[in-house]
């Protein structure tokens, strides 16, 4: 059973529009939502992380939305550019409840056009 | 540079082979995964450790995957009479943070394939 499901699987946008990928989790233990930006050939590398005690935490173009209610979190990336093409990845773990190790979603391939 | 480094960055293995890939972490990192990614998937956990120790092995898909870090530094990812399915991307990241909290650092990843 895959513990975090990402979406869409891939997705395309016009330079200067706003990339949104969403995700949704089922396990109540876990307390910290990173995402992660993989480019080709390279290893999966932080770009920004969020604690469930704040709805939304945002890090320049990027803006992570958390509902907790919902047990749903999302990225927002504004003003979407070329360089931001890459394979993005959502993530969650368990910290409170004894590090249950990092579980990551399938993955969404974003392809910024000009 | 001063990253997590894996060894060989391509392995290809006949079906039937051991395998061994290396990992050297950030110096002084306390935490280290090991993670398989297969084509067009995400990171599956492997493995964990705290220092020497390892902590949870929940992740290893057989006995035939061991996995050690003698010295609380560097690690190998040991795969024995590796099979077809073994083939992907052998991720190793490092943290200086316990458990999986706070940021990982990943390695480029060891590409194994079995012929």
């Amino acid at each position: 059973q895959q513990q975090v499901k990402q979406s869409p699987q891939s997705l395309i946008v016009q330079k200067g529009g706003i990339s949104i990928i969403n995700c949704a989790y089922e396990n109540t233990a876990f307390d910290y939502f990173p995402w992660y930006q993989q480019f080709p050939g390279k290893g999966p590398a932080l770009l920004i992380a969020i604690r469930p005690d704040v709805s939304e935490k945002k890090e320049g173009r990027f803006t992570i939305s958390f509902n907790k209610s919902a047990k749903q979190f999302s990225l927002h990336i504004m003003d979407s550019q070329p360089g931001d093409s890459a394979t993005y990845f959502c993530a969650a773990c368990g910290v409170a409840s004894g590090n249950t190790p990092l579980v990551f979603g399938k993955g969404t391939r974003l392809s910024v056009i000009a | 540079g001063a990253g997590v480094s894996q060894s060989p960055r391509y392995k290809v293995a006949k079906r039937g082979q051991d395998v061994a890939l290396r990992c050297d972490p950030i110096s002084g990192h306390v935490s280290l995964f090991w993670y398989q990614q297969a084509l067009g998937q995400g990171p599956e956990f492997l493995t964990y450790f705290q220092n020497e120790a390892q902590l949870d092995k929940s992740g290893l898909p057989s006995d035939r995957f061991f996995a050690e870090r003698p010295e609380g530094s560097v690690s190998t990812l040991k795969i024995q009479r590796t099979q077809q399915e073994d083939s992907a991307v052998y991720l190793c990241a490092s943290s200086p943070a316990r458990g999986g909290t706070g940021e990982l650092f990943f390695g480029e990843g060891s590409r194994l394939t079995v012929l």
